[in-house]
């Protein structure tokens, strides 16, 4: 059962423009929502996250945009550069299962020079 | 070094061979993790090791699957008689143990197995 669904599985942006990578969720007792990004040879590593009581976050040129009603969060990476080449996975965590995480598949991006 | 660190990078092995896969977490992180990166595929959860309590074995997929946790510290992965489907990164990850979950997993680098 796959609990976080994650689109698209792979991406191509030209630089300078903006990715977007959604997920959707369908437990409710989630309440914490990361990203993460892996670059190749390289474990995950938390770029961004937020938690339900917000509808946006944005740190730099990553964003998430939040829907609780829809169960949807997704990332956009604004003037996308060839070194935000990597796979980005979402997550969420729910409360009381301590600090484990449900991936969602995770999305290959590709940002052209 | 004050990263997560898992060994062997590495691992061929032959089928039906037992493999044992080490983690090293963060000096100080209660939480351990074992999770499996299949080529192109998502994260898929293991295992989960929480400071003294009983271990949440609930991803292991079979009972070739085991996973100890020494001293609240160093962890170790063994799969019992390899198949080539278990072949994968297999990703070790710590984290503290912070008041409101922050969810955030410090990752090794993984140990490649392939099972021939």
């Amino acid at each position: 059962q796959q609990q976080v669904k994650q689109s698209p599985q792979s991406l191509i942006v030209q630089k300078g423009g903006i990715s977007i990578i959604n997920c959707a969720y369908e437990n409710t007792a989630f309440d914490y929502f990361p990203w993460y990004q892996q670059f190749p040879g390289k474990g995950p590593a938390l770029l961004i996250a937020i938690r339900p009581d917000v509808s946006e976050k944005k740190e730099g040129r990553f964003t998430i945009s939040f829907n609780k009603s829809a169960k949807q969060f997704s990332l956009h990476i604004m003037d996308s550069q060839p070194g935000d080449s990597a796979t980005y996975f979402c997550a969420a965590n729910e409360n009381n299962a301590g600090n484990m995480l449900t991936f969602g598949g995770g999305t290959r991006l590709m940002v052209k020079p | 070094g004050a990263g997560v660190s898992q060994s062997p990078s590495n691992k061929v092995t032959e089928k039906g061979k037992d493999v044992e896969l080490r983690c090293d977490p963060i000096s100080g992180h209660t939480a351990l993790y074992w999770y499996r990166q299949s080529l192109g595929q998502g994260l898929e959860f293991l295992i989960y090791f929480q400071g003294n309590s009983a271990p949440d074995k609930s991803g292991l997929p079979s009972d070739r699957f085991s996973a100890e946790r020494t001293g609240g510290s160093v962890s170790t992965l063994t799969i019992q008689r390899t198949q080539q489907e278990d072949s994968a990164v297999y990703l070790c990850a710590s984290s503290a143990r912070l008041a409101g979950n922050t969810g955030e997993l410090f990752f090794g680098e993984g140990s490649r197995l392939t099972v021939l």
